[in-house]
């Protein structure tokens, strides 16, 4: 059974330039949710979609966008990339309204350089 | 949404039992109450869940009193590889994200 899967694993990016990151989904996940995580902090929540569109979203710029497309895979966009945007980039998949069923993927680790 | 308070930091030794207790005093009446373990680089990983009393699986315990304001996960005989960052949440069908907040930061010790 296979879990939720993120890709690329590493990313080194240059300032101002943009990003996608991709996301696999559990098998039987609907939503994916997407996080940032800081190196010594807590993942912080930047948006969730379901059903192609976007349900929520957390306190981050429009620089960050992001797609579902119908097969519940997901990609996390980010343009104008900042120093600040260098994180690890978590992925996480569920059952709508059954949000305490979250199954995260291992991360895409970007540096911004 | 439930906002919860941990122990930045607790160390333990190895053959000991942990256990790391979680506030949550705003928690809603439909909110389940769920930990994480992340390990460096990793993403989090579902430990247990549960909603009232007492719900145990073969890693970990977790025991939520009758006000459910609180909550304690306990690890039994803990292991160097128990290092790692323990996140409490509460979330409910009502608010579909979860929140984290800074997590317990577990060491190990010989």
């Amino acid at each position: 059974d296979a879990g939720v899967t993120q890709s690329p694993t590493h990313l080194i990016k240059t300032r101002g330039q943009q990003v996608t990151l991709r996301c696999s989904p559990k098998s039987g996940h609907d939503t994916v949710s997407w996080y940032q995580q800081a190196l010594g902090q807590g993942p912080q929540f930047i948006f969730q979609y379901y059903e192609e569109e976007e349900r929520q979203r957390g306190n981050f710029p429009d620089r960050f966008s992001g797609h579902q497309f119908p097969n519940y895979s997901s990609e996390l966009n980010v343009n104008a990339l900042l120093l600040g945007d260098s994180a690890l980039y978590l992925c996480a998949s569920s059952l709508v309204g059954l949000n305490y069923g979250y199954t995260f993927g291992s991360g895409t680790r970007l540096t911004v350089v | 949404l439930a906002k919860t308070t941990q122990p930045i930091s607790m160390d333990s030794y190895e053959g000991q039992e942990v256990n790391i207790t979680c506030s949550h005093n705003n928690i809603a009446t439909n909110d389940y109450i769920t930990w994480y373990q992340q390990f460096p680089s990793q993403g989090p990983r579902f430990i247990i869940q549960g909603y009232k009393t007492k719900v145990t699986n073969e890693v970990a315990s977790l025991f939520i009193p009758a006000d459910r304001k609180s909550s304690t996960l306990s690890l039994p005989r803990v292991s160097l590889s128990d290092t790692a960052v323990y996140y409490c949440l509460v979330s409910g069908n009502r608010d579909d994200k979860i929140i984290f907040g800074k997590g317990t930061r577990l060491h190990i010790l010989p």
